[in-house]
């Protein structure tokens, strides 16, 4: 069974860091490029990030780049996000998905529960 | 970007019923559309993707049509497990993928 988990969300104040944490279990991660998308308390869904299976090819939403890194450890079955100099609009929960296939330019069919990250003084 | 625009914003509907929901693209995403339900307090699940594909486990009452910048969801008969928030997302301008804003689909 494929299963993604987040952790590290929390309370971050305004132009503080945090780094997300997303566990794969249930697939040959190695072989799936992967993404963060977030969603801000009672809105829609918004694409953050994306890493392919290599890491070689890396994306940033406009609004996250500069900001946030992405990366993966293929050794530990893991998906990070370093995110610094938080801002307020920030604040969302952020789920890790899988790519539907291995091709590029494909939707995620298997995403976490979401780790909440709030940015607040 | 492409902005997607889905309508309408809250559907009520009765169970057993047909549903219908509308998705419109800024621009033609060809056949590269999917669909998601999300209920509260879950991660987003994938119905529909190529704008008519079922993704794996999904019931046959889901059904998607479309092309270019017109996409519709079809739900034939509601169950009390649909109720729920549906977004479509483009994902032909990779790699900037990009959500509507949501239909709730609530019981009437």
């Amino acid at each position: 069974e494929v299963q993604l988990v987040e952790s590290g969300g929390g309370l971050v104040q305004p132009g503080g860091s945090l780094r997300l944490s997303c566990a794969a279990s249930g697939f040959t991660f190695s072989s799936y490029s992967m993404n963060w998308v977030r969603q801000a308390p009672g809105k829609g869904l918004e694409w953050v990030s994306y890493i392919s299976s290599s890491s070689s090819t890396i994306y940033y939403a406009d609004s996250v780049k500069g900001r946030f890194t992405i990366s993966r450890d293929n050794a530990k079955n893991s998906l990070y996000l370093q995110m610094n100099s938080l801002r307020a609009e920030d604040t969302a929960v952020y789920y890790c998905a899988r790519d539907l296939t291995m091709v590029q330019g494909v939707p995620f069919d298997y995403w976490g529960q979401g780790t909440l990250v709030t940015v607040s003084s | 970007e492409i902005v997607m625009t889905q309508s309408p914003a809250t559907l009520s509907v009765s169970p057993g019923e047909r549903a219908t929901l509308s998705c419109r693209a800024s621009q033609s995403v060809s056949s590269n559309l999917a669909w998601y339900q999300q209920k509260p307090g879950q991660a987003p699940r994938l119905l529909i993707y190529g704008a008519s594909t079922r993704a794996t486990g999904i019931p046959a009452r889901f059904s998607g049509s479309g092309s270019g910048t017109e996409f519709t969801l079809t739900i034939s008969s509601l169950q009390s497990e649909d109720f729920a928030v549906y977004y479509c997302q483009q994902y032909n301008n990779w790699p900037r993928w990009t959500f509507g804003q949501g239909t709730k689909v609530e019981i009437k």
